[in-house]
């Protein structure tokens, strides 16, 4: 399983407001290390959503949002006005300090529109 | 504007070594980025492999170490990757990936498509 935990799945209608949550530990997120966010469609590479726990690379709507608590060692992925072509599998990704440091991944979860 | 391209064979045998390359075009792989391999295996998540910078320096998936080499080609603007003893469990599609230094990580602003890797006899 991944270090850093998401939910499998989430679902929502248009124009709703959803979280996906990303669960690290002291290691990593509860480290301070910050987190990105990617998007993925079906059969085509990853797409950096978020970097630097709330920052949005140029062309990504402001719909998309994000925040870190180092405390809670958890940080979150917001998507406000729910789109159809929101479906894809987001994943949280860090950086873990154990066993000489390395970067993870969240397990990812797949946002279905209904 | 600089993308990134796979190149390898889509078949290993069981036991043998995988071998891949990324090609950088449209920039330069001895600017201030790390470049990583990433891989997916079907239907799973994302798996950060090693990444290496242009001076060399290394960096490893503590899990896959002791069977994977990251190598860079400065004179062919590429990198490498190399993965030994490779078994079913290989089989993933493995993407290179650009990395920017961020406070003590990496972010993956730029990959390739991914290249499908299939180990099988």
């Amino acid at each position: 399983q991944s270090v850093l935990t998401q939910p499998p799945s989430l679902s929502g209608a248009p124009g709703q407001r959803l979280t996906i949550s990303c669960t690290g530990s002291s290691s990593n997120i509860g480290a301070g290390y910050d987190v990105h966010w990617y998007q993925q469609f079906p059969g085509t590479a990853p797409k950096l959503l978020i970097y630097e726990n709330n920052n949005r690379p140029s062309g990504v709507p402001d719909r998309f949002s994000a925040s870190k608590s180092a405390t809670s060692g958890t940080a979150s992925l917001a998507i406000a006005g729910l789109q159809a072509d929101d479906e894809a599998v987001y994943y949280c990704q860090s950086y873990d300090s154990s066993l000489r440091g390395w970067e993870i991944f969240g397990g990812g979860t797949k946002l279905t529109v209904l | 504007q600089v993308q990134l391209q796979e190149s390898g064979p889509g078949l290993v045998k069981p036991s043998g070594t995988l071998s891949l390359t990324c090609a950088v075009s449209g920039g330069s792989i001895g600017s201030n980025n790390w470049w990583s391999w990433v891989r997916q295996s079907p239907g799973k998540g994302l798996e950060w492999i090693a990444e290496i910078y242009h001076s060399g320096s290394t960096n490893y998936n503590p899990s896959l170490k002791s069977r994977v080499t990251i190598s860079i080609d400065k004179s062919k603007n590429q990198f490498s990757l190399r993965l030994t003893s490779v078994t079913a469990a290989d089989t993933a599609v493995f993407y290179c990936a650009r990395g920017v230094a961020a406070a003590g990580s990496r972010y993956f602003d730029l990959w390739g498509r991914g290249t499908l890797v299939s180990v099988s006899s």
